[in-house]
């Protein structure tokens, strides 16, 4: 199957500063990518849907200035979490959409540990 | 809205026998739902999907039920391994939707017993 990178794969940062995440589809073009948070022991939260040379769309309570994505080309986008706090803290999950035929596929990255102290 | 819930947090099961795990989703307008696996620290694994057309279908080991009368799906494995000790998720979406966004169960955590 199609595979999907995340980079890095574990960050600690200090309050106050930011932290760039990539999302990287290896073998295939992704118009869209999704990122998703997930606390421990909790499901994954959509956050915001990534599309190739547009705005970012964000889900209702995510705020667009501090979670700043960025979808440059169709196999790259990145996450910037602005003035991180320890309340940022989480895994953080991308997923690239790939068309095949009339449908389309959804590939999962293996997510970023982030860590705010 | 959408939402997507399971029935049990944590369901324990002995090596060799079936697991069933349960789902219920609220939105009619999800047409297809997906069930991912999801390993400490790794991103979701796709294991099976299924569409509104359907429901049943098959993989390998696996089974997923889709009752759309009362808006219910299921994931079976049969012969559980401990390699399929996980966290397993249900997600919904809507395939006529360009968006491609997909909800989230809030998990199932499944422990394989020796």
């Amino acid at each position: 199957g199609a595979v999907v990178s995340q980079h890095p794969s574990r960050v600690i940062c200090k309050s106050g500063t930011s932290v760039k995440i990539e999302c990287r589809s290896l073998d295939f073009q992704a118009t869209t990518m999704f990122w998703y948070r997930q606390f421990p022991k909790q499901s994954l939260m959509l956050m915001a849907t990534s599309n190739e040379g547009s705005k970012a769309t964000y889900e209702q309570g995510v705020e667009k200035d501090k979670f700043l994505i960025n979808h440059a080309s169709l196999t790259l986008s990145t996450l910037t979490v602005t003035s991180a706090h320890p309340e940022d803290s989480s895994f953080y999950i991308c997923s690239a959409r790939e068309r095949q035929g009339a449908s389309y596929e959804q590939y999962f990255g293996p997510g970023t540990r982030l860590t705010v102290t | 809205g959408e939402s997507v819930g399971l029935h049990l947090p944590t369901l324990s099961v002995q090596e060799g026998d079936n697991s069933i795990i349960n789902c219920a989703y609220s939105n009619s307008a999800s047409d297809y739902f997906i069930w991912y696996k999801q390993e400490s620290g790794k991103g979701p694994q796709f294991i099976i999907d299924i569409r509104s057309n359907m429901d049943k279908r098959q993989g390998q080991r696996v089974t997923v039920l889709l009752n759309k009368t009362v808006k219910h799906l299921s994931l079976q494995i049969a012969a559980t391994q401990p390699g399929d000790s996980a966290v397993y998720f249900c997600a919904g979406g809507r395939g006529s939707s360009n968006t491609g966004k997909l909800i989230f169960g809030q998990g199932t955590t499944l422990q394989v017993k020796p």
